[in-house]
């Protein structure tokens, strides 16, 4: 079974770092590139950043430019983003989720992230 | 204020047909055949339903189909179920600058 199993979020406050996971498992992992979209408590959808499978292209939303990196080990079937400098407005669900044909295909079931002091 | 433009709010009856729009501009829906759409109920993952403008994931029902012209894209749902009720948000790839922007969501209502 194809599954994205996310984790790492927590409370932190305003300024502080959180690491989220996502842990892939019934796919061929190397060969997706993956990305991670957040929704705001009763908010829409935004996508937040991308990287290629072997990591050579990475995009980035402005929202999370400079503050957020995101990663991979292929070796551990693993995406990760670091979240740093945060601020309330990064309070939200965040999923990863495996790219195809430039959609977000399959997804994790959320890991959440408040930011508030 | 969202990317790209959907209504708020749409209704039908079951049985019926409805038609949700993503407006977008000639740098992202009009300039690449790569809008996306996402059925989410209530407190759960998002779904893909359609992506490449119209193409159907393997399991989403035929009575999903997307279209495209120009720089608005159309979510349609042909005979309308009680389990369609939910949010839907298109989304468009707009290049490697801005890479993926997302509408604002429509909450479908099947009354």
């Amino acid at each position: 079974e194809v599954q994205l199993v996310d984790s790492g979020g927590g409370l932190v406050q305003p300024g502080g770092s959180l690491r989220l996971s996502c842990a892939a498992s019934g796919f061929n992992f190397f060969t997706y590139s993956m990305n991670w979209v957040r929704q705001a408590p009763g908010k829409g959808l935004e996508w937040v950043s991308y990287i290629s499978s072997s990591s050579d292209t990475i995009f980035y939303a402005d929202s999370v430019k400079g503050r957020f990196t995101i990663s991979r080990d292929n070796a551990k079937n693993s995406l990760y983003l670091q979240l740093n400098s945060l601020r309330a407005e990064d309070t939200a669900v965040y999923y990863c989720a495996r790219d195809a044909a430039y959609a977000f295909e399959v997804w994790g079931q959320g890991t959440m992230v408040t930011v508030s002091s | 204020q969202s990317a790209l433009t959907q209504p708020a709010s749409v209704s039908g009856s079951p049985g019926q047909s409805i038609t949700i729009s993503c407006t977008g501009t000639i740098s992202d829906v009009g300039d690449y055949n790569l809008v996306s759409w996402y059925q989410q109920h209530p407190g759960k993952v998002p779904r893909l339903m359609i992506y490449e403008d119209y193409k159907r994931p393997s399991g989403v029902s035929n009575r999903f189909s997307g279209s495209k012209s120009g720089n608005t894209a159309s979510l349609t749902i042909s005979g309308l179920q009680a389990e369609d009720e939910g949010d839907y948000y298109c989304c468009s790839y707009a290049g490697s600058i801005t890479a993926w922007v997302f509408g604002g969501g429509t909450k479908l209502t099947v009354v």
